[in-house]
């Protein structure tokens, strides 16, 4: 396992349309973070699992977001009817409970582009 | 709030000289801060962090951090840098949330660039 695989890689996509991104964390880590990241700005933190189980989500994700992490392993966030504020890159980090360590690894992100 | 600052948009240092990315903290209780770097379309790569212990944390590539209590302030510091140091460095603290589990807040970023 070579680390934290985020897919696609970019995504142009119209106003309106609905969007699907994946994260696969890598195996043995059990937390998953997404993030979104615009222009000029830190990583926002979006969502938290643990395992399959949803723990925590921010104000930043609004109604037309919805993420799941159906078996504990691998994450899907879903944008619908996107809008051209949600053109950002949407990070993801895993990390492993019980470590002290509390350091993420992330992926290499996926680059949405609403137009 | 909890949160960190980066007062810098951009430093600039010559290669070969010492460099500083600076960090304000502030959190209720004892801080769990953190520094990431990110390279152009890649996402952050893990470079230090402080829990407890020693105030001087080594990471990689050659960086260190002083954490610095009465200051609250976590600066990121290289002694020689490298033109491949070239790139974003967040600053980053743990913060519990209303749940009780704990996230990552960041800061808005440093570009460092190192010129040959």
């Amino acid at each position: 396992d070579t680390g934290v695989s985020q897919d696609p890689r970019h995504k142009i996509t119209k106003r309106g349309q609905n969007v699907t991104f994946r994260c696969d964390p890598i195996s043995e880590h059990n937390r998953l973070y997404w993030y979104r990241q615009t222009l000029g700005q830190g990583p926002e933190f979006l969502t938290y699992f643990q395992n399959e189980a949803q723990l925590e989500k921010s104000r930043l994700l609004s109604d037309r977001f919805s993420a799941e992490r159906p078996k504990g392993s691998f994450s899907t966030l879903e944008i619908q009817r996107t809008e051209q504020g949600d053109s950002a890159m949407y990070l993801c980090a895993s990390s492993l409970e019980g470590t002290t360590n509390y350091g993420y690894t992330f992926g290499s992100g996926t680059r949405l582009t609403v137009v | 709030a909890q949160s960190v600052a980066q007062p810098e948009d951009q430093v600039n240092v010559a290669e070969g000289n010492p460099l500083t990315v600076k960090c304000t903290y502030s959190v209720s209780g004892n801080p769990y801060l953190f520094w990431y770097v990110q390279y152009p379309n890649r996402g952050l790569q893990f470079l230090l962090k402080y829990i407890t212990g020693d105030n001087l944390v080594k990471g990689s590539y050659g960086f260190e951090a002083e954490f610095n209590k009465s200051q609250t302030s976590f600066h990121l510091k290289k002694p020689s840098a490298l033109v491949s140091d070239s790139a974003l460095y967040f600053c980053a603290v743990r913060v519990v949330m209303n749940s009780g589990y704990s996230t990552l807040t960041f800061g808005k970023g440093t570009m460092l660039l190192v010129s040959p």
